[in-house]
């Protein structure tokens, strides 16, 4: 089936610009998960959703990072008023939610986002 | 602090050659401990956890709760093992992931 899809692929915008990213999960998989790749690092955890609900956002690095999941599927990543240090990879994965005794997180293509 | 720390930024063999990559922790409760890896140009993906206790692809690691390590190990590495190796944790029963640099893995012919 379709794995996690992630769109766009690559993203360039000017410092101070709103931008958005899409992650499509698995069908089916509850859990949803964002997280930001800076050039030399692993991924940083960044939100975890649970259905529609945002259970952990302890990642998000400040207000002006949002993520919505409005029907408990596909997720937006919202950044305002971005910054040069915006710039990285994001990457969305999902998994089969709690109690189903498997949580293997299945990771998208991810969006390089570059903000000159 | 939650911590997962790789030592090495690039690790470079011999195909045939055994191969280690380190991987050490810090983690107040009960963590699950994960190997991902990332090919060229594909996904990260799930290449093994601690509580299966598998061996995937050949590599095997161990939970070492007094050194706080879980080591991946090859005992004859493949050209095709070339990647990025990424050692995670997160708490048993829990959902966020914490991610050490990687390593990369450069198997030479």
């Amino acid at each position: 089936g379709a794995g996690v899809s992630q769109t766009p692929s690559n993203k360039v915008t000017e410092k101070g610009k709103y931008v958005e990213l899409r992650c499509d999960p698995i069908s089916g998989h509850t859990a949803l998960y964002w997280y930001r790749q800076s050039l030399g690092q692993g991924p940083e955890f960044l939100i975890y959703f649970q259905g529609t609900g945002a259970a952990d956002d302890s990642g998000l690095p400040n207000d002006r990072f949002f993520a919505v999941r409005p029907e408990g599927s596909v997720s937006t990543l919202k950044i305002q008023r971005t910054e040069r240090g915006d710039s990285a990879v994001y990457l969305c994965a999902s998994s089969l939610g709690p109690g189903t005794g498997e949580n293997t997180q299945y990771f998208g293509p991810g969006t390089r986002l570059t903000v000159l | 602090a939650q911590r997962v720390t790789q030592p090495e930024k690039l690790l470079s063999v011999f195909k045939g050659a055994p191969v280690e990559l380190k991987c050490n922790y810090s983690y107040s409760g009960s963590p699950e401990l994960f190997w991902y890896v990332q090919y060229s140009r594909q996904r990260l993906q799930l290449l093994l956890r601690h509580i299966s206790r598998e061996s995937i692809k050949g590599f095997t690691a161990d939970l070492n709760k007094g050194e706080t390590s879980f080591h991946l190990k090859k005992p004859f590495a493949q050209e095709e093992d070339s990647a990025m190796y990424y050692c995670a944790l997160k708490n048993t029963g829990g959902f966020k992931t914490i991610f050490g640099a990687g390593t990369r893995l450069f198997v030479k012919a």
